[in-house]
């Protein structure tokens, strides 16, 4: 069954906490994105990745780190220096110009 | 001026009413452009891509005007289920893909 998965689907977070949201994609797609999105607007790109081993930040990438060991995988980092972290996390896949989105985590610092 | 804007909406309409949103870019060089549709606490879903003058898929169109550098989606005979958020998107300069902040549609019975 082929597609983007992302876990956990919620987390809650204390602050202080340094959390990892999981993006993995069996869709053989080199580029990965990692956006954020807050209600009422729309996406903002925090990380993404053109191939394995590299990666370059986003609009909003600090308080964020992320690694790309595999080409399956693309996970998010989520630290303790992000000033408001509360967010639903979208992880997409790309095989050229369209992204595919996984179902996203919500994540609430409490 | 914002890269990607969009109507907010909402726009209320009956079930077999006609509705369009429209979705205008400041990047007068951008090539592609996408319109995704995202259900409440959902993920967005592709819904078209427009890469030349226009694209049609059943009920749904999507048209390009360079010249005033808007893409406009188009649905006809609207259904309950059509009831979202539309999102464009449009790549920038840099490569990388801009939302809009999606126009809230409901259709009502």
């Amino acid at each position: 069954d082929g597609g983007i998965t992302q876990s956990p689907k919620y987390l809650f977070r204390k602050e202080g906490q340094n959390v990892t949201l999981s993006c993995e994609q069996n869709l053989n797609h080199d580029a990965m994105y990692w956006y954020r999105q807050d209600p009422g607007q729309g996406l903002r790109l925090i990380y993404y990745s053109q191939i394995v081993n590299d990666f370059q930040k986003g609009d909003i990438a600090e308080g964020y780190s992320v690694s790309r060991e595999k080409k399956e995988s693309f996970p998010l980092t989520v630290t303790s220096a992000q000033k408001n972290p509360t967010a639903f996390y979208l992880c997409a896949s790309s095989p050229g110009l369209e992204q595919f989105f996984g179902p996203g985590t919500r994540l609430t610092v409490l | 001026r914002k890269e990607v804007e969009q109507d907010p909406g909402p726009f209320n309409v009956p079930e077999g009413a006609t509705v369009a949103f429209n979705c205008t870019y400041s990047n007068s060089a951008s090539q592609s452009f996408f319109w995704y549709r995202q259900d409440c606490r959902k993920e967005p879903k592709l819904l078209m891509s427009v890469y030349s003058s226009g694209n049609e898929d059943g009920r749904f169109t999507a048209q390009l005007n360079r010249a005033s550098q808007y893409i406009s989606l188009l649905i006809r005979d609207s259904k309950l289920s059509d009831s979202a958020t539309y999102l464009c998107a449009v790549y920038n300069q840099g490569g990388k893909l801009i939302f809009g902040q999606g126009t809230e549609l409901s259709v009502k019975p």
